[in-house]
């Protein structure tokens, strides 16, 4: 199975902030790299899909980057709706796995 | 509009059986792929299972047969059934639509459901 290690775990940032979070693939999953936002309580939404592409509705101080086995979500100006729970996702080949999470919270 | 709306969760004993559901709208259910993940209490997600417009299907390593993924693409819903159930089976278990991109035919969850919440306990 393709292991997707994310980091860190969890950060602190304020509003305002620009922070980053990492994913690594096990093996190269070429672009096949998505990636979800989720809150307390409920399901999680799509951010960025195909490691880089903004999917609908998705404000754009959100950001992905990354190629072959090294990945990046990136939030610019943190807004206080920001502070969630995230997940990235290979689905470069079955079966698709999620890295651990990181979760974000408010400083 | 999508709508993804998942039942059959409850409390269940452990070794019992359950068959999920998963009633989908707003979209042409045959032309995709459909799956489920789940999450523990506290946990992270994890991906369960996926069946493809053609009716193939996919599974996790931790299924280990117990799992079943099926679709009746007349009534646009998709099913879980899930035997010998353990008390690590218990989860939200969320339904997902896939939208293929590139050349993968996977691609992404574009859409999920509320999940249904599975108890496993004595």
């Amino acid at each position: 199975d393709d292991q997707l290690t994310q980091s860190p775990s969890s950060l602190s940032a304020f509003v305002g902030d620009r922070v980053t979070i990492t994913c690594r693939a096990s093996q190269n999953i070429d672009t096949y790299l998505n990636w979800y936002q989720q809150k307390p309580g409920k399901a999680p939404k799509l951010l960025i899909y195909a490691a880089s592409s903004l999917h609908s509705g998705v404000p754009s101080r959100f950001s992905g980057s990354g190629s072959g086995t090294e990945f990046a979500l990136t939030i610019n100006t943190l807004q206080p709706e920001d502070f969630a729970t995230y997940y990235c996702q290979q689905s470069c080949r079955t079966p698709i796995t999620f890295g651990q999470g990181t979760r974000l919270d408010i400083q | 509009e999508v709508q993804l709306l998942e039942s059959g969760g409850g409390l269940v004993q452990p070794g019992e059986s359950l068959r999920l559901s998963c009633a989908a709208s707003g979209f042409s259910f045959r032309d995709y792929a459909m799956g489920w993940v789940r999450q523990a209490p506290g946990k992270g997600l994890e991906w369960v299972s996926v069946i493809r417009d053609s009716g193939r299907t996919f599974y996790a390593t931790f299924v280990e047969g117990r799992f079943t993924i099926s679709r009746d693409n007349s009534k646009s819903t998709m099913y879980l059934q899930i035997n010998s159930l353990r008390a690590q089976d218990t989860a939200v278990y969320y339904c997902v639509k896939t939208a293929p991109y590139g050349t993968g035919w996977y691609g992404k969850n574009d859409f999920w459901g509320q999940g249904t919440l599975v108890t496993v306990s004595s």
